[in-house]
Order: structure tokens, then sequence, then C-alpha cells
């Protein structure tokens, strides 16, 4: 799975938007890009994932950039309840390896009243 | 639908007793992981398995152990505890590549 590097934390104000990056610049074709968060101890939850068009849920919006080396989660309206550490995960989905995912440190989002 | 369930919540151990750690899912997901997560650190993958009978190690798998006979159950025996293993205990499954994660086991060894 390729590496991520993400910045180890970022403030956000309430009601604002929060941009956060990754960059993948070793992404490989068939490698999507993941998002989970950790809400303070408790297990990760998976936020959204894509492989190279831009993708919004009900949680968030995830734009990837053209040459797929970056890519930058946005929480339209982040809320005190959305400060958790983030990981951004580039893996191959469909496949054996589908029970691995390589995390690192993320980063840490902290919202701000 | 009680998604992935782990058990103990809370676990204090003396240093060489075993036990084990138990997960179970109820979505059919084939896939099945168990992390470690140390205080202020990301999570590292134990042992994870492809389907029932099928199990194979990940970057941290000394002094643990894993059988899947079933779909639903992935335990994780810990064979001599160690202080080292001190840290709290993550199981995941999967269909695809989004994995749905337990709430975690939290284990001291003293």
């Amino acid at each position: 799975d390729a590496k991520t590097t993400q910045p180890p934390s970022m403030d956000c104000a309430e009601g604002r938007a929060a941009n956060l990056p990754c960059n993948h610049s070793t992404i490989s074709g068939n490698e999507y890009v993941y998002w989970y968060r950790q809400i303070h101890s408790q297990g990760p939850q998976y936020i959204i994932h894509g492989l190279k068009n831009n993708e919004t849920n009900e949680m968030a919006s995830l734009i990837i950039t053209e040459d797929r080396k970056s890519s930058t989660l946005i929480l339209p309206h982040a809320t005190l309840r959305d400060t958790a550490v983030y990981y951004c995960i580039v893996r191959v989905s469909y496949n054996t390896n589908a029970g691995k995912s390589t995390f690192g440190d993320g980063t840490t989002l902290t919202v701000k009243p | 639908n009680a998604g992935v369930t782990q058990t103990p919540k809370f676990q204090v151990l003396k240093t060489g007793q075993s036990m084990t750690l138990q997960c179970a899912q109820d979505m059919n997901h084939e896939y099945m992981s168990w992390y470690r997560q140390d205080p202020g650190m990301g999570l590292r993958l134990i042992h994870y398995s492809v389907g029932a009978g099928i199990t194979d190690q990940g970057e941290v798998p000394n002094g643990y152990n894993v059988s899947r006979s079933t779909t639903e159950d992935f335990p994780l025996r810990l064979l001599s505890a160690a202080p080292s293993q001190t840290s709290v205990y993550f199981c995941a499954s999967s269909y695809t590549g989004e994995q749905y994660f337990g709430p975690g086991t939290r284990l001291t060894v003293t």
C-alpha cells in the first residue's frame, strides 16, 4: 500500500469547513484513498473513499487531484463532535488484502467554539 | 444488526497469564483483522483473516495467536502476557475495502 503524509494537527472554527489534506505521491493506479476518523479512543469509523473522482456522502466530501498524488477531506460545517484523529489510508480494494490497512499517525482535528 | 462486538471491554492481567479476546461480527464479512493501538499512536495490524480457516500475520504478530473456525468469530489469544502488550485492541471486519471496527478491549498487563 502507498505511504501517506498528513499534518499532525489542525484547528477549525465551529461551523466552518474543515479541509484535511493528505499526500500520497506514490499511489498506484488501482489504489483507493480511504478516510477514517477516531473519536477519543473509540474504534475508528469509516468516512469515505474514492479512486479518482470526487466523492460526497452524508458525512464528508473527498477531493482527489487529477494526478491522484494528493487528496482533501472536507467536513463542510464542522461541529465540536468532529474533533477527532483523521486517518488517510491508501490501499487496493476488492482483493485479499481487504482486511489490512496501514494506519499512520493521522491528523488531530480540533474544532473550537 | 450489532456490527462488530468485542469482549471484554477492560481486562487486567498479570505477567505470564494467558487470555482470549473475543471478536464477533454479524455482517457476514469475509475479512477480519486485529489491531493494537498504543497510547498516542496509530493502529498496528497484528493478524488478519480472509475467510474461515485462513489467517495470516500482520505487522506485530509475536505473542499472539488467532484462528478462524467460523465467518462470525475471530478470537485473539495472548499466550503469555507481557507488560509490552498493554494496549487497546481493536477488531475489524470488512467485505471490500472499508473496515468496520469494534469498540475495543483495553488491556493492562502488570
